[in-house]
């Protein structure tokens, strides 16, 4: 079965200091792996797609990168507007559906 | 473009209630979705559509109908609301089907009492 799994559940940062989050994936086929980040109340926001391994990306502070079992979005000497929760879909060949996970909700104190 | 658009944005039914919860894009997308989103858990795809006339069932369709009557607007039936179908609703469009990026709405927080 597809899964996407997200680690942590909850990260909390000083402004400035620079982490990781993790997406594992098991996704037959896989096509993409989907960044997406989303403000309370409000829908999920597109930031990269990743389609093979090796693969980076990035955008102001964060930088997304793929390997064949889990991809990582890192954040570079975060600021506290960059506090959302921060989730990862995948993408399959067979079932043309986005499976996503649970999310990794980001708090950057001042 | 306005983008993703829906509407409402707060809603509240007693058991056993009808409602459509409203979805419109502007981009003049072909795919169309349907997610709710639970604590605890991720966005799961209810129905969707690859374009106009044309819908198929999700991962969570019981309770739920959809229609595609245009390219624009993909409303969301529920026929007879339960307390299980409290969740956050979030419609989305692509400019194709398959994996690619997709476009959220603001979403609608219904609570079914």
């Amino acid at each position: 079965e597809d899964q996407v799994t997200q680690s942590p559940e909850a990260l909390r940062l000083q402004e400035g200091e620079s982490s990781s989050l993790n997406c594992s994936y098991t996704v037959s086929g896989l096509r993409g792996l989907f960044w997406y980040r989303q403000d309370p109340g409000k829908g999920p926001e597109f930031l990269f797609t990743l389609y093979s391994a090796g693969e980076e990306k990035e955008k102001e502070r964060l930088k997304a990168t793929l390997t064949k079992k889990e991809s990582f979005l890192h954040i570079t000497a975060p600021k506290p507007e960059d506090s959302a929760t921060y989730l990862c879909a995948g993408g399959s060949y067979n079932t043309d559906k986005l499976i996503f996970g649970t999310g990794t909700r980001l708090q950057v104190f001042p | 473009n306005a983008g993703v658009t829906q509407t409402p944005k707060f809603q509240v039914l007693k058991t056993g209630q009808s409602m459509t919860l409203q979805c419109a894009q502007d981009m003049n997308h072909e795919y169309m979705s349907w997610y709710r989103q639970d604590p605890g858990m991720g966005l799961r795809l209810i129905h969707y559509s690859v374009g106009a006339g044309i819908t198929d069932q999700g991962e969570v369709p019981n309770g739920y109908n959809v229609s595609r009557s245009t390219t624009e607007d993909f409303p969301l039936r529920l026929l007879s609301a339960a307390p299980s179908q409290t969740s956050v609703y979030f419609c989305a469009s692509s400019r194709l089907a398959g994996v690619i990026e997709q476009f959220f709405g603001p979403g609608t927080r219904l609570t079914v009492l």
